[in-house]
Order: structure tokens, then sequence, then C-alpha cells
């Protein structure tokens, strides 16, 4: 069962603020994020798990409401370089087969 | 860093070869996945293993097959190839469950 990731698309000049967020109707095990830039690979950002912990970047920040299946990545005094698609992947069993929503669009601006 | 590598990185074949996408990686991952990704779409996986002559089919339906015979070599095969085949393939792998996924760059495969 694919996540669903919203909004679709977002645009933010450098220095705002914006959530990205992804819903799953199954009861999950864990979150994943990650960002792909245009012609390269996925790079992960961070993992949410079941019971609270986290593993990933500092200066990334993510939440997951485990009573709604929900996680979100909050992206803080945005800069150029966090233009992307975010991809949040969600498993449930704990065998990292991670479902892939359709991604956030990220575009920073000047 | 992750050391998983991709080879080719672009291939433009025709209807009905046989190809074979290679991936390595140098971590001693034991899990190891393929994914499918059209331009601009989410990732499907097709494949995965959990180590050594251990795989077993993603979600996504596909013709393709894989094989684990070493722990650093995941390879995957289309027997023939069409144009459905046109797709970007990624190989990624994990150190455990709960661990991030390495991608490694792609095989960007057109099939004409």
């Amino acid at each position: 069962q694919q996540p669903v990731q919203s909004p679709q698309a977002v645009i933010l000049r450098e220095g705002e603020d914006a959530v990205i967020n992804c819903s799953s109707s199954k009861a999950l095990y864990s979150v994943h994020w990650y960002r792909q830039k245009h012609g390269e690979a996925p790079v992960f950002l961070m993992i949410l798990l079941k019971g609270g912990e986290q593993k990933g970047h500092e200066k990334i920040s993510a939440s997951f409401n485990e009573k709604k299946q929900q996680s979100s990545l909050y992206l803080t005094a945005s800069q150029l370089s966090y233009s992307g698609t975010y991809f949040c992947g969600t498993e449930m069993g704990g065998n990292n087969r991670l479902a892939f929503g359709k991604g956030n669009q990220v575009v920073v601006i000047p | 860093e992750a050391d998983i590598y991709q080879t080719p990185r672009y291939l433009v074949i025709g209807t009905g070869k046989k190809i074979t996408l290679e991936c390595s990686q140098t971590m001693g991952h034991d899990k190891m996945y393929w994914y499918q990704q059209d331009p601009g779409m989410e990732l499907h996986l097709i494949h995965y293993s959990y180590g050594v002559n251990s795989t077993e089919k993603g979600d996504l339906s596909s013709e393709s097959t894989v094989s684990r015979i070493r722990t650093e070599h995941f390879p995957l095969t289309l027997e023939s190839a069409r144009p459905s085949h046109t797709s970007q393939y990624l190989c990624a792998s994990s150190e455990s469950g709960d661990s991030p996924l390495h991608f490694g760059n792609g095989t960007r495969l057109t099939v004409t």
C-alpha cells in the first residue's frame, strides 16, 4: 500500500519554512525520508521508527504520529540546496521493504 | 559514504535482446533491492534479497529476474527486452532492518 504525500509541489523563497506530509492507511513500523535531485540517486534524510526513535541528519526535523500513521518533514530556513523531490517510504514489518509515495516536489528560489 | 555501483549508466538496446544490469556494493550489506522508477514518478520495488541465495519478488510485477550468488553482487536480467521495459532501474542496499537504503546512481534503460 503506497503512502500518500502532500502537497504535490511547494515553491518557497530562500529562508522560508515549509512542511511536507506523508500518510498511510496501514499501521506502520517505520517511515523513511529521501531527497532526489534531477538525474541523481535518492539520498537518505531520516528514519522515524514506531516508538519514537529517529535516525538521521541533525539539521533535518521530522515527526511521526503513530495514531494517525502520518509523518511530516519540516524544512526550516530553507536553502537553495533543499530543492528536489522528497520521497517518503513506509514499511510495516521491520524488514525494510519500503513502499514509496509519489513525492513532494520542492523548489527553493532566491 | 556509501559505495554502491551500477553499470551501465545508460543503455539503449533493441527489442528482443537479453540484458543484464549490474549492481555491486562494498559495504557488506546483507539486504539488497531493485527499484524501478519512471521519470518524475515514485519508486516501485521489483526485487529484494536478504542475503546470499535469497531473492524474492517485490510489490510491482516484473519480467526481470535476479540472482544473489555473492553478498556484494545483485545483477538483474531481462531475457527479452521490450519497449515497456524502458525505465530507470535503481539498486539499493541496507545493513539491516531500520537502516537507511543506500542507492546507486541507476541505469537508465531505453528499449527501441
